[in-house]
């Protein structure tokens, strides 16, 4: 099983801000990477897929990069809307699909 | 617009079993893969299962593995979880979520979740 492992698990920043999160593979998915977002009382929602493409509908200030074991997200500047839990995962390797723990983005 | 519309969960004791159901519409279901993924209360996502397009591929977590059951009627547009000898540690809101592609892969719609809560 591949894991994941996200960090921070909590960023502090302030509207208009950058963040930078991070998302780290114990061995390589190449870029079969996604993000996701969740703010508190819904389901979650894709952002990023194949490492930095993004979902449908998903703002140019949310970009993805990286590959192999390495991964980013940044947000390259924060609304009032984008503080959430953001989870990585894994579709390199299946069964199992496998999330990291989350980072919760925080004013 | 897709959506996914979950039915089944409620309380129920250690041991028992409960059948979840997915109903979907807004897209043809049996062009994608489907799955199901939980998440306990203030807790982390965790994937449960999934299955490609035909259901000629299934997964499952280790944590459920042997215990549940994942189906679906392409006929219905209907995705299920049929969940055997539950225990306290499967208490968790239980998503359908549907795939970007036929196989397994990512997850790129939601339901709003079901609440299975096991307890004596």
């Amino acid at each position: 099983e591949i894991v994941m492992t996200q960090s921070p698990a909590t960023l502090s920043v302030s509207p208009g801000e950058r963040a930078t999160l991070s998302c780290r593979a114990s061995q390589s998915v190449n870029t079969n990477l996604a993000w996701y977002q969740q703010k508190p009382g819904q389901a979650p929602r894709l952002l990023i897929y194949a490492a930095f493409t993004r979902a449908t509908g998903i703002p140019a200030r949310f970009s993805g990069s990286g590959s192999g074991t390495e991964f980013t997200l940044t947000i390259s500047s924060l609304q009032s809307e984008d503080f959430a839990i953001y989870y990585c995962q894994q579709y390199h390797d299946w069964p199992p699909l496998t999330f990291g723990g989350g980072t919760k983005v925080e004013i | 617009e897709v959506a996914l519309v979950e039915s089944g969960g409620g309380l129920v004791q250690p041991g028992r079993s409960l059948r979840l159901s997915c109903a979907a519409s807004g897209f043809t279901f049996d062009d994608y893969a489907m799955h199901w993924v939980r998440q306990a209360p203030g807790r982390g996502l965790e994937w449960v299962s999934g299955l490609s397009w035909n259901s000629g591929r299934i997964g499952y977590a280790d944590s459920v593995k042997g215990r549940f059951a994942i189906s679906r009627d392409n006929a219905r547009n209907s995705l299920y979880l049929q969940m055997d000898s539950l225990r306290i540690e499967d208490t968790a809101l239980y998503y359908c979520v549907k795939d970007m592609d036929q196989l397994p892969l990512f997850l790129d719609s939601w339901g709003q979740g079901t609440l299975v809560a096991v307890s004596s």
